[in-house]
């Protein structure tokens, strides 16, 4: 069956990096996209960006170009994004998450990692 | 961008009943239109997509409809495990998500 798990949670300082992993099974890796979206505390869903784990290929939301870098690793089917000059309200669960295409819906979620930014 | 606006926020309904969840699109996105139902401390879970495809597994008390800018998520009799958060999403032009509609028990 399909499964994205994900690192474990964070504690980070203000203008610290975060980098999650996301690792892939069940599925063929390269045939989907591979999304991130963050809930804060209590809010919706955020989009960050996708990853295209066939060519490396990526699109970041605009307001996370710049702070935001996704990468896979077809070796070991996992998917890493880092989040840099981290802020209080970059303080959120981030998710992973399978795009199926050809439209990259997202259909499969990873199980959450929860980073908090305090100083 | 295009936003997406979800109404009500919060709706009270009892088990058995039917309900309906709107969605509209601040363009036109066709029919690329997801349904997710959240329950606490969990992710998100794919109900609906294209607007009124049901995705395999779901049960057929979900039913979703719409194009272009007005969308609906219907719940033809509630069953106590449906009292959750749902989410529209658009997925025409990267992604972005409604706010949500919290599902309560009344």
């Amino acid at each position: 069956q399909v499964r994205l798990v994900q690192s474990g949670a964070e504690v980070k300082k203000p203008g610290a990096s975060v980098k999650v992993s996301c690792k892939a099974s069940g599925y063929i890796f390269t045939s989907y996209g591979i999304s991130w979206v963050r809930q804060a505390p209590g809010q919706g869903l955020e989009w960050l960006g996708w990853i295209s784990p066939y060519n490396g290929k990526t699109d970041y939301a605009q307001k996370f170009q710049g702070r935001v870098t996704m990468t896979t690793d077809t070796s070991t089917t996992t998917t890493y994004m880092e989040l840099r000059s981290l802020r209080s309200d970059d303080t959120a669960v981030y998710y992973c998450a399978r795009g199926r295409p050809p439209r990259y819906l997202v259909d499969y979620w990873g199980q959450g990692t929860l980073v908090t930014v305090s100083s | 961008d295009i936003q997406m606006t979800q109404s009500p926020s919060t709706l009270s309904a009892s088990v058995g009943d039917r309900v309906t969840i709107a969605c509209r699109a601040s363009q036109s996105i066709s029919t690329w239109l997801a349904w997710y139902q959240q329950k606490p401390g969990k992710a998100p879970n794919l109900l609906i997509y294209q607007a009124s495809t049901l995705e395999t597994g779901v049960p057929s008390r979900f039913s979703g409809s719409g194009s272009g800018t007005e969308f609906t998520l219907t719940i033809s009799s509630l069953l106590p495990d449906d009292f959750a958060t749902y989410f529209c999403q658009q997925y025409s032009n990267y992604y972005t998500f409604g706010q949500g509609t919290k599902l309560e028990i009344k």
